[in-house]
């Protein structure tokens, strides 16, 4: 069974740090999917991730893909308050799951 | 265009009465995806459609969950009876070729 681990749940982050958000897969998987979710909102599609060292950038956030170590990550570059949410990654292999989520706070 | 629409937006029902949810995906879209979200049990997939034929039904939790997609621009997620565990948000998404998936705004339900 497809298991999705995602780390840390919860970051709290000044306004100006990096910081990374870690998801790990068990099994193999055809692509890796990253979004966004304001409180009360749908859900924000961010990145799509097929291949092996798969790397996509938008503004302040980076993801890339390792299918060798089943791993995930979601930089964040220069934190700014309008980053704050939760942030899913899901993961598609014979079936799909998502993690359960890290909530994102950045501080002024 | 619109977006993914769905409707309705909230629905209150008792249990045992018969609920239909309503998608209108993205013109062009080939694929469908219905995901359902609660506290406990987080996000999940239930059911997705490629080119209106259902491809992974393996999510849906039990029979009393059915859903269709007469054409390219129309999905029903149907519940029949409803029981109070399946209040939650459930969200309706589109995508072209499984690249970005499109989300609608949901559908909150609760089953009193």
């Amino acid at each position: 069974e497809l298991k999705v681990e995602q780390n840390p749940l919860f970051l709290s982050m000044q306004e100006g740090k990096n910081y990374t958000i870690y998801c790990n897969y068990s099994t193999t998987s055809d692509r890796l999917y990253w979004y966004r979710q304001d409180p009360g909102k749908s859900l924000e599609s961010l990145f799509v991730l097929l291949s092996n060292g798969a790397v996509k950038q938008e503004g302040r956030l980076m993801a890339s893909l390792d299918t060798k170590a089943r791993l995930s990550t979601l930089h964040i570059t220069a934190a700014v308050h309008d980053l704050s949410a939760t942030y899913f990654c899901a993961v598609s292999g014979n079936d799909m799951r998502f993690g359960a989520g890290t909530r994102l706070t950045v501080k002024p | 265009d619109a977006g993914v629409i769905q409707s309705p937006r909230h629905e209150v029902t008792e249990m045992g009465q018969e609920v239909t949810l309503r998608c209108k995906p993205i013109s062009g879209h080939d694929y469908l995806f219905w995901y359902r979200q609660t506290m406990m049990r987080g996000l999940e997939l239930l059911i997705y459609f490629n080119n209106n034929v259902p491809i992974d039904d393996s999510g849906m939790p039990e029979d009393r969950f059915s859903a269709k997609m007469p054409n390219a621009s129309f999905s029903t997620l149907k519940i029949q009876p409803s029981e109070p565990r399946d209040s939650a948000v459930y969200f309706c998404a589109s995508s072209f070729r499984r690249q970005l998936q499109y989300f609608g705004p949901g559908t909150r339900l609760t089953v009193t």
